[in-house]
């Protein structure tokens, strides 16, 4: 069964700094990208970033370019998002989620339960 | 790219037929996708490739389109069915999503 596990989430001031994890499971994680996507209270969801199945390539929105960072651990099956320069705006539910077809288009089959962070001081 | 779903709310009685718009700025040929999701929940994935059902997921949904023009129809909507959909394009960077349509129940 394929899980994904995100923690890390909280609160924050602004300008603070968080870093999201997300454990995945039930799957060769190694062989997929993965991304994270976020939904301010209330509102759709945002693509934020995504990174290859290697970790050789990354990708962001404008919105979160220079401040975020994705990264990949394959040994430890892990995903992460380092997210620095918090602002008010940031508030939101992060979900990790996974390519669903390896190399064949980054949509999401299975996503995790997602990890709250609040910036607010 | 811009992803421009319509309605934003969707009154339908159990029983009835659904159907559900998105449309893209510039065309996105089929990589389209559509997701579910209830208050609470993360989002389920629906529709792949514009019109291919994911596991698992009942007949009842169908997509359909290529290019900037895609409709979700579900053809008898079941209680389980009452739910925020979303769309979203993935055939380059940067990714984006709808606007997403609230189906609720009339």
């Amino acid at each position: 069964e394929v899980q994904l596990l995100e923690s890390g989430g909280g609160l924050e001031q602004p300008g603070g700094s968080l870093r999201l994890s997300c454990a995945a499971s039930g799957f060769t994680f190694s062989t997929y990208a993965m991304s994270w996507v976020r939904q301010a209270p209330g509102k759709g969801l945002e693509w934020l970033s995504s990174i290859n199945y290697s970790g050789t390539g990354t990708y962001y929105a404008d919105s979160v370019k220079g401040r975020f960072t994705i990264s990949r651990d394959n040994s430890k099956n892990t995903l992460y998002l380092q997210v620095n320069g918090l602002r008010a705006e940031d508030t939101a539910v992060y979900y990790c989620a996974k390519e669903h077809i390896a190399r064949a288009g980054m949509d999401f089959d299975y996503w995790g339960q997602g990890t709250l962070v609040t910036v607010s001081s | 790219i811009v992803m421009t779903q319509s309605p934003a709310t969707l009154s339908v009685s159990p029983g009835e037929r659904a159907t559900l718009s998105c449309r893209a700025s510039q065309s996105v040929s089929s990589s389209l996708a559509w997701y579910q999701q209830k208050p609470g929940q993360a989002p389920r994935l629906l529709i792949y490739g514009a019109s291919s059902r994911a596991t698992g997921i009942p007949a009842r949904f169908s997509g359909s389109g290529s290019g900037t023009e895609f409709t979700l129809t579900i053809s008898s909507l079941q209680s389980e069915d009452f739910a925020v959909y979303y769309c979203q394009h993935y055939i380059n960077w940067p990714l984006t999503f709808g606007g997403g349509t609230k189906v609720e129940i009339k």
